[in-house]
Formats: C-alpha cells, structure tokens, sequence
C-alpha cells in the first residue's frame, strides 16, 4: 500500500505569490491534517480534515487554507506568500479511530 | 492546552553507548503520546506511541520509551545506539479520544559519534 504522498516535493516561490500544496492519505484513511516545519523547530499544526469537514485549525493567518475532496486527498493553499512561509509543509492522515498519524515526506516550500 | 519540552536540543553520544532523550509535558487532561524520528531532508517516522496500557513502550530501531504519569514525563531510550540513529527526534502529544491536533516539542537532535 502507498503511503502518504505529498506533491511537489520542492518548489521555489516568490513572495506576494500564491502556492497550492497537494496530499494523498493511505487509502482507507479519511482525515488529513496539515502541518508547518519551519527550520529548527518541531511541526506546527495548521489545519486538519475529516470526511471534508474542517475538524480544527491552528494559530495561521487567513492567508492560509484548506479543503479535502471527496477522495479525501487535500489541498493546502497559501495566498500572498512571506519570506517566513518558507518551510517544510507536511501532511498526516488518520485511519480509523484516528489515534495514529502518519507523515509524508514533505513540501519543501522556498519563498525567495 | 498541552505543550511538550524537550529539555536537550542536541545529545552526542559514541557508537554502542546508550541513550536517553528526554521529554516532559504539560496537559490538564489525559494525552497520548508519541515519539518521531525525522532524518535530514525527508518526513517524519513513528518510533513508538503511548495510548494506553502498560507504561513500558516498546518500537522500532530498538527503541523503548517509558510514560511516567506523576512526572508528566515520556523519556526516550535505546540501550546502544548506531551511526544510522543519527537524526531529529520529536516528543509529539495529543489529546485522548481521537482525531486531535499533534502538538511537538522542538526536537532533539543525536548524533552519534564513532
């Protein structure tokens, strides 16, 4: 079985642009969860999915959003890009009684 | 809300010696809790996770972790470590009950030394 699987794996942006960050769960897995590694630090929840459904969302400004689609893949989008947006987005999902999550390898997002 | 410290953000040790990466955390209600392991350039890896049960947690890489409930405390350890440990390693907590944000300490990086 696939894993999670997040495209692309780099890209370089440049800043006042927009990007659009893609995610595919294990299949069988419904909620995807989005997450920001700046350099240095531990992951900071960003948003999470669950059946389409924003479950929760994390201290991110409105420049930031999200949707699941029905085959619960997700997008994660970022308006009017900051040199401070350049990070490693990664992506979870959560099977059933979603007590376990498992990581992607990542986007590595550049804004220059 | 929960937060995780990682007290050490670097740990050296020599090849064969054994390790501990510690964790504490800080939450009013009940957690659960989890230990990742990220090498350079890719994404992260569970090593082993606490729901419930025995407080003795074993995982992969021979890696052991231990819940501690009156210390609020998650230490990791491995009683030899290898080159190939060399890595991050994040102490992750969540709320019990299911499909709650992880919250990360930030990170322990081991190197091991030959």
């Amino acid at each position: 079985d696939a894993g999670v699987t997040q495209s692309p794996t780099h890209l370089i942006k440049t800043r006042g642009q927009h990007v659009t960050l893609r995610c595919s769960p294990i299949s069988g897995h419904k909620s995807v969860s989005w997450y920001q590694q700046v350099l240095g630090q531990g992951p900071q929840f960003i948003f999470q999915y669950y059946e389409k459904e924003e479950r929760g969302r994390g201290n991110f400004p409105d420049r930031f959003s999200a949707r699941q689609f029905p085959n619960y893949s997700s997008e994660l989008n970022v308006n009017a890009l900051l040199l401070g947006d350049s990070a490693l987005y990664l992506c979870a999902s959560q099977g059933a009684g979603l007590r376990g999550y498992t990581f992607g390898s990542g986007t590595r997002l550049t804004v220059v | 809300a929960q937060s995780v410290t990682q007290l050490d953000s670097q740990v050296p040790v020599f090849e064969e010696a054994p390790v501990e990466l510690r964790c504490n955390y800080s939450s009013s209600v009940s957690v659960y809790l989890f230990w990742y392991v990220q090498y350079p350039n890719q994404g992260l890896q569970l090593l082993l996770k606490y729901l419930s049960g025995s407080t003795l947690v074993k995982g992969i890489n021979g890696f052991e972790a231990e819940f501690n409930k009156s210390q609020t405390s998650f230490h990791l350890r491995k009683p030899s470590v290898h080159i190939s440990d060399t890595a991050e390693y994040f102490c992750a907590v969540t709320l019990t009950g299911g499909g709650n944000k992880l919250t990360f300490g930030t990170g322990t990086q081991l190197k091991v030394e030959l």
